[in-house]
């Protein structure tokens, strides 16, 4: 139980464009989801906190008109990076935790996208 | 200003031996902390937690100890199997201002390579 998919894997795309990466709870549902970036050889660092049916909260130093997120529903949120750029080129990982954990501080993350911006 | 913070970038064991994951944190606020371990190219995985109200949490091969005065913890695992081999995370984890979620503040991580 408590996997977490996302979608696409790899994208690789041009500069100027826009790229939306899903992340889906596949096997329980999640009032709250995470995302998260990661540099080679750094730490996963937070970006935003997104609540199901209502606006995220967006980290210091991360643009919420730049990196767009929506939790429509209890098992899927998007993260849509507009007009990318390649220094917006990283791993972006989502996760989720699961409402009906008691210990609710545990999360479950995806695989991860690889976004390539040439 | 980084948090939680991991010394060691790097660990090498020999196979059944015990391998000490090191985690230092600076936030006293801190009241939950994780393990993950994750591969290359793909996500972290759960290992193991301990909430700040206990000293000790154990799971089969996996120990995880705190030391809340020395703002400390150490991952255990022993014995050590070459399919251990990959990259640990410590996090911790605050209840955030809005007083509903728990968002994690992640180490920068430790590549263990265990050895056959």
């Amino acid at each position: 139980g408590a996997v977490v998919s996302q979608h696409p894997s790899w994208v690789i795309c041009k500069s100027g464009t826009s790229v939306k990466i899903e992340c889906r709870s596949l096997d329980f549902q999640a009032t709250t989801m995470f995302w998260y970036r990661q540099f080679p050889k750094q730490s996963l660092m937070l970006m935003a906190t997104s609540n199901e049916g209502s606006k995220a909260t967006y980290e210091q130093g991360v643009e919420k008109d730049k990196f767009l997120i929506n939790h429509a529903s209890l098992t899927l949120s998007t993260l849509t990076v507009t007009s990318a750029h390649p220094e917006d080129s990283s791993f972006y990982i989502c996760s989720a935790r699961d409402r009906g954990l008691r210990l609710q501080e545990t999360q479950y993350f995806g695989p991860g996208t690889r976004l390539l911006v040439l | 200003d980084q948090q939680v913070k991991q010394n060691s970038p790097s660990l090498s064991v020999q196979e059944g031996r015990i391998s000490i994951l090191n985690c230092d944190y600076t936030n006293s606020m801190f009241d939950y902390f994780l393990w993950y371990k994750k591969y290359p190219a793909e996500g972290p995985t759960f290992l193991i937690s301990i909430s700040s109200i206990k000293d000790k949490n154990e799971d089969g091969r996996f120990t995880v100890f705190l030391n809340k005065s020395a703002k400390h913890l150490s991952l255990h695992i022993v014995p050590s199997q070459p399919g251990d081999s990959a990259v640990y995370f410590c996090a911790a984890s605050v209840l955030n201002s809005g007083g509903s979620n728990y968002k994690l503040t992640f180490g920068k991580g430790t590549l263990l390579t265990v050895n056959p």
